[in-house]
């Protein structure tokens, strides 16, 4: 089944307290990105990547940091979360350089305290 | 300025009355128009892409339409299983971002 699998789906953790979320796609897809979620603000990206060893900034990185040393992985690491980092967050990958059909993972209930 | 504004924001239809969901862009050089359904507590779903004015693509009840500054998803007799958000994103110029609408939270009673 093809699939973008997220985890954790939930994570409650304190300022300051360096995590990762982790990404995971089974398709073979060269376009991976991330997203977060807010009430009011709707979907922003945070950073994509092309493909391996290629990533770049979407409209909110400040904050974020990710990688991309395999195609299927594509981690979201926040060295020193803050409050205003309190969101959903969405890992999606895509087919055809990011034009095709993009598959979301269940996405990632963050609350930093 | 948004680069991409969805209207209305919400919209409450009855069962089979059909309407259409607006999506207006101000960036140049479009790549691409998606449109997305996001159902409560879940990932988007992939509905079309549009690449150029005047293109049209069409999927059960829904068909999405682009013109040069906007594009239309028209929901054709609409059933409550339709009720959901429906995003709009948008890829322009030489980078490879994805730029999204905030949303119409559509709600179709019986």
């Amino acid at each position: 089944e093809a699939q973008v699998t997220q985890n954790p789906r939930y994570l409650i953790t304190v300022t300051g307290k360096k995590l990762t979320v982790t990404c995971s796609q089974n398709m073979n897809h060269e376009y991976m990105s991330w997203y977060r979620q807010d009430p009011g603000l709707g979907l922003r990206q945070i950073y994509y990547s092309m493909n391996v060893e290629v990533t770049d900034k979407g409209d909110v990185p400040e904050g974020y940091k990710v990688s991309r040393k395999e195609k299927r992985n594509f981690p979201l690491i926040l060295e020193s979360p803050s409050p205003n980092q309190t969101s959903l967050y969405f890992c999606a990958s895509t087919m055809d350089r990011g034009f095709g059909e993009a598959f979301f993972g269940q996405g990632t209930r963050l609350t930093v305290v | 300025e948004d680069q991409v504004t969805q209207s209305p924001e919400a919209l409450r239809l009855q069962e089979g009355e059909s309407s259409s969901l607006n999506c207006s862009y101000t960036v140049s050089g479009l790549r691409g128009l998606f449109w997305y359904r996001q159902d409560p507590g879940k990932g988007p779903e992939f509905l079309f892409t549009l690449y150029s004015a005047g293109e049209e693509k069409e999927k059960e009840r829904l068909k999405a339409t682009l013109t040069k500054k906007e594009s239309f998803l028209h929901i054709t007799a609409p059933k409550p299983e339709d009720s959901a958000t429906y995003l709009c994103a948008v890829r322009w110029g030489s980078n490879y971002k994805l730029t999204f609408g905030k949303g119409t939270l559509l709600t179709v009673n019986p």
